[in-house]
């Protein structure tokens, strides 16, 4: 089983507009991290937000929260306010704190394309 | 400001030949990792480091070698190429918070390879 699904993609979303980008996860473990990657036109892979298992806030950094829900196992991001320079792939990925090593699990990535 | 650093940005290679990709981060970090993407696969775990000395396998290690002799630098040697090593390598480090979900992994720009 995949321990990391994104069903979307591609997304497009208007300029200022809020977009939503979906990540289930698949884990026994009950300690683990979530964390979001961005990876522009460029290539580089760019750290954008982490939400760990215990938490009992969602996640915020700026204009990207992450709406967690640990029973439904989905973490999905959200970008407020879209840009121009948000348009990228992003990806969900995943460590579990019982493998022991900082190992982590990628999804196969939402390329997301923020329209004028 | 370095963080990770990945040379060479681009290869090509004929079936048979041997290569390194080099990696190097000056934030002493004692984690460090070798990822491979795909196009549709996200990013898989190729070798894993948790320290000078120690190296593992990840998810799909076939046909590449690790040594980790300093803290700083972690080869990848692909000993003879083949066509199906095509990919876009990573890099990425970060402290060895083995208890922790929250480990933030930072990654190199990557090494576009074509096996020719």
């Amino acid at each position: 089983a995949q321990k990391i699904t994104q069903t979307q993609p591609g997304m497009f979303v208007q300029e200022k507009e809020a977009v939503t980008l979906d990540c289930t996860y698949d884990t026994s473990d009950p300690s683990y991290g979530l964390f979001w990657y961005k990876q522009p036109s460029s290539g580089e892979m760019i750290f954008l937000i982490y939400q760990g298992s215990y938490d009992q806030q969602n996640a915020t950094e700026g204009r990207y929260s992450l709406n967690f829900q640990k029973a439904r196992k989905s973490a999905n991001l959200v970008i407020s306010a879209s840009q121009l320079g948000d348009s990228a792939m992003y990806f969900c990925a995943m460590r579990e704190v019982q493998t022991g090593a900082n190992n982590l699990f990628f999804g196969t990535g939402t390329r997301l394309t923020v329209i004028p | 400001n370095a963080g990770v650093t990945q040379t060479p940005k681009f290869q090509v290679l004929k079936t048979g030949q041997s290569m390194t990709l080099q990696c190097a981060q000056d934030m002493n970090h004692e984690y460090m990792s070798w990822y491979r993407q795909d196009p549709g696969m996200g990013l898989r775990l190729i070798h894993y480091s948790v320290g000078a000395g120690i190296t593992d396998q990840g998810e799909v290690p076939n046909g590449y070698n690790v040594s980790r002799s300093t803290t700083e630098d972690f080869p990848l040697r692909l000993l003879s190429a083949a066509p199906s090593q095509t990919s876009v390598y990573f890099c990425a480090s970060s402290s060895k918070h083995l208890t922790s979900p929250k480990n933030i992994q930072y990654f190199g720009a990557g090494t576009r390879l074509s096996v020719l």
